[in-house]
């Protein structure tokens, strides 16, 4: 089983700043099969990026992924209210698919 | 658009099973598969496991084999998910995602285990 470990477990930060958030894996995932969440409180996730590099649809092009092999990076370029959340990664390239502890985005 | 809509909460006690559906609209059901993932209180998500939605094969979580069920119902492009022998430990909020890549979700179930 990959295990993922997401850093840090929390970022404060104000809005406008950039964010970078980390997910690295135990062990190579399979096609950079890779994705990333966004959740808010009491809410479902939702998708932001997939293949570790690419958009889903209609997510803002200020979020962007990258990473290969076992080190992943999402970063927002310029925060906006709305983004603050807990974000998620997940390997789909293996199974059982498994997903990170989460990484908390707060207003500083 | 692709939407996912799933059944309501349930309390159930423990040993009881609870089977929540998910109902999908928006996209050809049987072109992609149907993940179940849940998520324990103020907890992270536990993938439990896929079913093709064209074929019915099943991939399930090691942890949950003998207890979970995944169908579907193509005819009403339905998916559901049984969980047997309710534990406290299984109360979360069960979602149903589609594709790979959990492209769309639905808007969750929770299931509470109490005595």
């Amino acid at each position: 089983e990959i295990v993922l470990t997401q850093s840090p477990g929390t970022l404060s930060l104000s809005p406008g700043e950039r964010a970078t958030l980390s997910c690295r894996a135990s062990q190579s995932v399979s096609s950079n099969y890779l994705a990333w969440y966004q959740q808010k409180p009491g809410q479902a996730p939702r998708l932001l990026v997939y293949g570790a590099s690419t958009r889903a649809t209609g997510i803002p092009d200020r979020f962007s992924g990258s990473g290969s092999g076992t080190d992943f990076t999402l970063t927002i370029s310029r925060l906006e209210p709305e983004d603050f959340a807990v974000y998620y990664c997940q390997q789909y390239g293996s199974s059982p698919r498994t997903f990170g502890q989460g990484t908390k985005v707060e207003i500083k | 658009q692709v939407q996912l809509v799933q059944s309501g909460a349930e309390v159930k006690k423990p040993g009881a099973s609870v089977k929540v559906s998910c109902k999908a609209s928006g996209y050809a059901f049987s072109s992609y598969g149907i993940t179940w993932v849940r998520q324990a209180p103020g907890q992270g998500f536990e993938w439990m496991g896929r079913i093709s939605t064209s074929s019915g094969n099943t991939n399930y979580a090691q942890k949950l084999q003998d207890r979970v069920i995944m169908t579907t119902d193509t005819s009403t492009s339905t998916a559901y998910m049984e969980l047997r022998s309710l534990r406290f430990d299984d109360t979360a909020v069960y979602y149903c995602a589609v594709g790979w890549e959990l492209r769309s979700w639905g808007q969750g179930t929770l299931v509470t285990v109490s005595s």
